[in-house]
């Protein structure tokens, strides 16, 4: 069963601070990595993927890669309340299918 | 592109009775998928269609459901008959067959069985 897991949260950060969310995933053969934010009541929505180790980054948003350690990471820079969603890590092996995680609440504070 | 369509938004059904969610991809996409979500769950992947082929429906959840499509620009998923324990919101999402792409969701089906 492949697995990956979450922080549930409620992560709770203040405005202008470094929001960082945590992922791992149990299939080593995992080839994809995207993060996905969701507001309350919408669909996910693609934000970042990444494929290699190391960080990819775009704009506020910087994605991490430890394919050895099995874990990916997300960090929001410069939190604004508008960022307050769930955000759910999805992983991809062979083939098409992502197996998502259960989601992180992210909560940032004016 | 007007992205990936969902019909109805909101459907409230009593048990017993058969509901059909629809979904239109998005053009060119070849990927289709249909994914359930609740509070318990979470994201749960029900079945996926490759250029119209059913290729795993390993999720989904007994003989009561079933999906089809028809065509490149066309799917449903059909619950009959439905049960209170059904009610989820069911997402619609689909790419192109590239790893370099992740999936586009639709707005979701809000299904409620009372």
């Amino acid at each position: 069963q492949k697995e990956v897991e979450q922080n549930s949260g409620p992560l709770s950060v203040p405005e202008g601070a470094i929001a960082s969310l945590n992922c791992t995933y149990s299939d080593r053969g995992s080839q994809s990595f995207f993060w996905y934010r969701q507001y309350s009541g919408k669909s996910p929505e693609l934000i970042m993927s990444i494929y290699s180790n190391g960080d990819k980054e775009d704009g506020r948003f910087t994605a991490q890669l430890n394919k050895a350690s099995q874990y990916v990471s997300l960090l929001i820079r410069d939190s604004q309340p508008s960022d307050s969603a769930t955000y759910l890590c999805a992983v991809r092996g062979y083939g098409q299918n992502f197996v998502f995680g259960p989601g992180t609440r992210l909560s940032v504070l004016p | 592109d007007a992205g990936v369509i969902q019909s109805p938004r909101h459907e409230v059904t009593e048990m017993g009775q058969e509901v059909t969610l629809r979904c239109k991809p998005i053009s060119g996409h070849d990927y289709l998928f249909w994914y359930r979500q609740t509070m318990m769950r979470g994201l749960e992947l029900l079945i996926y269609f490759n250029n119209n082929v059913p290729i795993d429906d390993s999720g989904m959840p007994e003989d009561r459901f079933s999906a089809k499509m028809p065509n490149a620009s066309f799917s449903t998923l059909k619950i009959q008959p439905s049960e209170p324990r059904d009610s989820a919101v069911y997402f619609c999402a689909s790419s192109f067959s590239s790893d370099n792409y992740g999936y586009t969701f639709g707005s979701g089906t809000r299904l409620t069985v009372v």
